[in-house]
């Protein structure tokens, strides 16, 4: 089962570093996955998903890596900027059935952007 | 840019008491989502709603929920009697077909 902590996983980095945010996911009949920021006070915003027939996707400063091996997926910023600093959740669902569309969070990682 | 809205950004009852949470997804979106985030936690899902009717719920979505979408553009979750531990920020989220879901920026309810 999934782990619930009220203790979230850091990452703590300079302005302009690159940065990279990692996630395991749970279930491997999942078919899509993706990446959410979440300010405070805020909800979670789409940053990037892609899907299990792929193992990388760019956006915009944004890159996501799938291993559908080991059920691994991260999120690589490039040149983090402080407006970057976030709660980042990754997200992963279902391809069909009742579940098409039910999100399963992960942990979540607090990524602070230092000037 | 369309936005999923949420109304009230901030609820206070008492234990016992009903609350009503209510959403407007984006004009043309088809699936509509409600999940809760415990202060310091991920967010959970709740209950997904698809053509007028509930597709999956969680073991959360017991019977002192319920979901309705009364006039084609509201999105409501109704809690009939509040416990402590429902205390949490919920989050009305939609998604037009097989794409990203829109997340609306939630509403805080607290249980005294």
């Amino acid at each position: 089962g999934e782990s619930v902590g009220l203790h979230l996983p850091t990452l703590s980095v300079q302005e302009g570093d690159n940065s990279i945010i990692n996630c395991a996911y749970s279930n491997s009949a999942s078919d899509y996955f993706i990446w959410y920021k979440q300010e405070s006070g805020k909800g979670p915003q789409f940053i990037i998903d892609i899907r299990s027939n792929m193992d990388k996707r760019q956006g915009q400063r944004v890159t996501v890596l799938l291993n559908k091996t080991v059920k691994h997926l991260s999120l690589q910023i490039a040149a983090t900027q402080p407006g970057d600093s976030a709660v980042y959740f990754c997200a992963e669902s279902l391809a069909g059935g009742t579940s098409y569309g039910k999100l399963t969070f992960g942990q979540g990682t607090i990524l602070t952007v230092h000037p | 840019e369309p936005e999923v809205t949420q109304t009230p950004s901030h609820q206070v009852t008492q234990m016992g008491q009903e609350v009503i949470l209510r959403c407007v997804p984006i004009s043309n979106h088809l699936y509509f989502y409600w999940y809760r985030q415990i202060l310091g936690q991920k967010v959970e899902f709740l209950v997904s709603f698809y053509n007028n009717e509930i597709s999956e719920k969680s073991e959360i979505f017991d019977d002192q929920f319920s979901v309705e979408r009364p006039d084609g553009s509201n999105f409501t979750l109704k809690i009939r009697s509040t416990k402590l531990e429902d205390s949490a920020m919920y989050f009305c989220a939609s998604r037009r077909g097989r794409n990203e879901q829109f997340f609306g920026p939630g509403t805080r309810l607290t249980v005294l």
